[in-house]
């Protein structure tokens, strides 16, 4: 079946710009969907189809997918972002929908 | 406002079976295509199975296909799961999801029911 690789872990500094990749054979042939889930609490959407924001997601979100890579990018990070991180998408060839592993956000 | 309500964890002994329920308000139930979500304690999200918003479709993850079954009731706007011969690898949170306007991701999820299967 269709594999999603995350980092375990990133870590950032507030302020600055976070890069959470999700790796992919020909991801960019897919559509990419990524999650928040901040500790105790379901997850949350915040980025769907490799770029679209929810209502109530700050501008601050954003996502880009090309070639073997989908990267949700947070600008301006705040103590509030830090959270695990989770890509995911639908596999056509099997209707299944996968989950990357999950990243989680360390804010300095 | 979308509101997904789980209920029916709890403890249940290795081989039982369990039925979880998602109660459903706020959205035009019969219209969309609902989901399950686990998170085993301290691991990452894994996708269990889906029903189309007419019941027709379902599919479900290997690692569950043949013990857990999907199903909904329109009329009481409620989402089920029914997971038989438990195991200790079945231990997690369960959440249901709201898929989108558009197909294939979770856009509103319930807070999750924790089911533990222990002696």
């Amino acid at each position: 079946s269709y594999v999603l690789t995350q980092p375990p872990s990133l870590s950032v500094a507030p302020g600055e710009t976070a890069r959470i990749p999700c790796g992919g054979i020909n991801i960019g042939s897919k559509s990419v969907h990524w999650y928040q889930q901040r500790p105790g609490q379901a997850p949350v959407l915040v980025i769907y189809y490799d770029f679209d924001r929810p209502s109530g997601i700050p501008e601050r979100f954003s996502g880009s997918n090309s070639g073997n890579a989908a990267t949700l990018t947070i600008s301006r990070v705040e103590a509030g972002d830090e959270a695990d991180y989770y890509c995911q998408v639908w596999d056509s060839t099997s209707d299944l929908l996968v989950f990357g592993g999950g990243t989680k956000l360390t804010v300095l | 406002q979308v509101q997904l309500v789980e209920s029916g964890g709890g403890v249940v002994q290795p081989g039982r079976s369990l039925r979880l329920s998602c109660a459903a308000s706020g959205f035009i139930f019969s219209a969309y295509t609902m989901h399950w979500v686990r998170q085993a304690p301290g691991k990452g999200l894994e996708w269990l199975a889906s029903i189309s918003y007419d019941g027709t479709k379902k599919y479900s993850a290997t690692s569950v296909k043949g013990r857990f079954t999907i199903s909904r009731d329109d009329s009481t706007n409620t989402l089920y799961l029914e997971m038989d011969t438990l195991g200790s690898e079945d231990t997690a949170v369960y959440y249901c999801a709201k898929e989108g306007d558009r197909p294939y991701f979770f856009h509103y999820w319930g807070q999750g029911t924790l089911v533990t299967v222990s002696s």
